[in-house]
């Protein structure tokens, strides 16, 4: 069974700071991997998704990279604002099945 | 556009009433699942359907029944709300099945006492 994890649980950093997010899973064979970040009370928001042939996907200020071989995944903030605020959530799509696993996330307070 | 919309967002309830949770997509999109969040146990599948007319159990289905109405609406019931089903329920929807960028709606917060 597929198992996803998010170290730390919780990160606190000064505005302008450049952050890495960690995710890791136990089953290479994974189909795709995505990010999502969630505000309190709301629902998640797709940040980006890298497929099982990419290693890495750039979205503005985001970048997330995989590594299937020792089942990671990054995702880096750079020049990270108060608005950056949130949690991150990492989930992956196994070959197998049709479940997105969920890691645990990360909760980021960006403070100004 | 609206997304993925959700309905009620907060509702409690006494153990053994039912419900019956709505979600609504306007993009098209083929799959819809219902997910649901609990502290410490991140999100769980619950049901999805990965096009109109087919629903399929996801990691946690016990407790609850779920119709794809038509290709935008897929909706959730609790028959007979335990207080273990307290929880954050989301709905969420993708272009397939092979979970192409998800969307999820705001969620409804579940109390059941």
């Amino acid at each position: 069974k597929q198992e996803v994890t998010q170290i730390p649980a919780a990160l606190s950093v000064p505005e302008g700071e450049n952050l890495v997010l960690n995710c890791s899973f136990t089953d290479s064979a994974i189909y795709n991997l995505q990010w999502f970040r969630q505000d309190p009370g709301k629902g998640l928001t797709s940040l980006l998704l890298i497929q099982s042939s990419q290693r890495e996907q750039t979205s503005g200020r985001l970048n997330a990279s995989l590594d299937k071989s020792s089942g990671r995944s990054t995702l880096y903030i750079a020049a990270s604002q108060p608005g950056d605020s949130a949690t991150y959530l990492c989930a992956a799509n196994n070959n197998a099945g049709n479940m997105l696993t969920f890691g645990g996330g990360t909760r980021l307070m960006v403070k100004p | 556009n609206a997304g993925v919309t959700q309905t009620p967002k907060f509702q409690v309830l006494k153990t053994g009433q039912s419900m019956t949770l709505q979600c609504a997509q306007d993009m098209n999109h083929n799959s819809m699942y219902w997910y649901r969040q609990d502290p410490g146990m991140g999100l769980r599948l619950i049901y999805y359907s990965a096009s109109e007319g087919t629903t399929d159990k996801g990691e946690v289905p016990n407790g609850y029944n779920v119709s794809r109405l038509n290709k935008r609406e897929f909706s959730l019931r609790l028959e007979s709300a335990a207080p273990s089903q307290t929880s954050v329920y989301f709905c969420a929807s993708s272009e397939d099945r092979v979970y192409e960028k998800l969307f999820f709606g705001s969620g409804t917060q579940l109390s059941v006492l």
